[in-house]
């Protein structure tokens, strides 16, 4: 059974960077057949994706976020990582690292880690 | 992007009452849809995909119907392990979207 679980700091500095970990147990994170991803979600909000990763290293981000986003993957340590930059206050939101198959049109999170809450403020 | 909205934003209901939880989509997305259960302080849950398909160990009295741009995930009898928050999301499309939830609430 495949786990995830996110981890970094819960407090960040406005206009720092925001970084996350997210540690695959139970499978392998260089399978060719999901992609990785992180979501989040602002208190009181919706649930936002954010973007994702592939094993070979390719990404996909949202529109909203691309400028500042990095997501990266370590296969050797079966993690991928979240680099939110310039953050701000708008940027306080539960984080959650989820997978997704990359067959085409199956694309629905499952399964999902616990989530980090990570607030920016001074 | 595909906008996903949501209806009601809250629900009261009486145990034991039936539950319809309403998503629309602003363009088709056939049947690419999938229903998540989100409780206090816990991740989202897959609960339904493709629509109307249960994912694993998801009990029978939750039923999803619909496709195109208009969605319904009906709670048969809602039992107190039901009161949580559900969202929708549309994979017909990257990126992907979620609507902003229903909250499921006792009355």
């Amino acid at each position: 059974q495949v786990r995830l679980q996110e981890s970094g700091p819960g407090l960040v500095k406005p206009s720092q960077t925001l970084s996350l970990t997210c540690t695959v147990s139970g499978g392998s994170i260089s399978s060719p057949d999901y992609y990785w991803n992180w979501i989040r979600q602002r208190p009181g909000k919706g649930l936002e994706w954010i973007g994702y990763v592939f094993q070979s290293g390719d990404t996909y981000y949202s529109p909203t976020l691309n400028s500042r986003l990095n997501i990266t993957i370590d296969t050797s340590k079966n993690q991928f990582s979240l680099n939110l930059h310039s953050v701000t206050a708008a940027d306080t939101a539960v984080y959650y690292c989820a997978r997704v198959p990359r067959i085409a049109r199956k694309w629905r999170f499952d399964p999902w880690g616990q989530g980090t809450l990570v607030t920016v403020s001074s | 992007e595909i906008l996903m909205t949501q209806s009601p934003g809250t629900l009261s209901v009486s145990p034991g009452e039936r539950a319809t939880l309403s998503c629309r989509a602003s363009q088709n997305v056939f049947s690419n849809l999938a229903w998540y259960q989100q409780k206090p302080g816990q991740a989202p849950r897959l609960l339904i995909y493709g629509a109307s398909n249960r994912a694993s160990d998801v009990p029978a009295r939750f039923s999803g119907s619909g496709s195109g741009t208009e969605f319904t995930l009906t709670i048969g009898s809602l039992q107190s392990e039901d009161f949580a928050v559900y969202h929708c999301q549309q994979y017909n499309n990257w990126p992907l979207t979620f609507g902003g939830g229903t909250k499921v609430e006792i009355k």
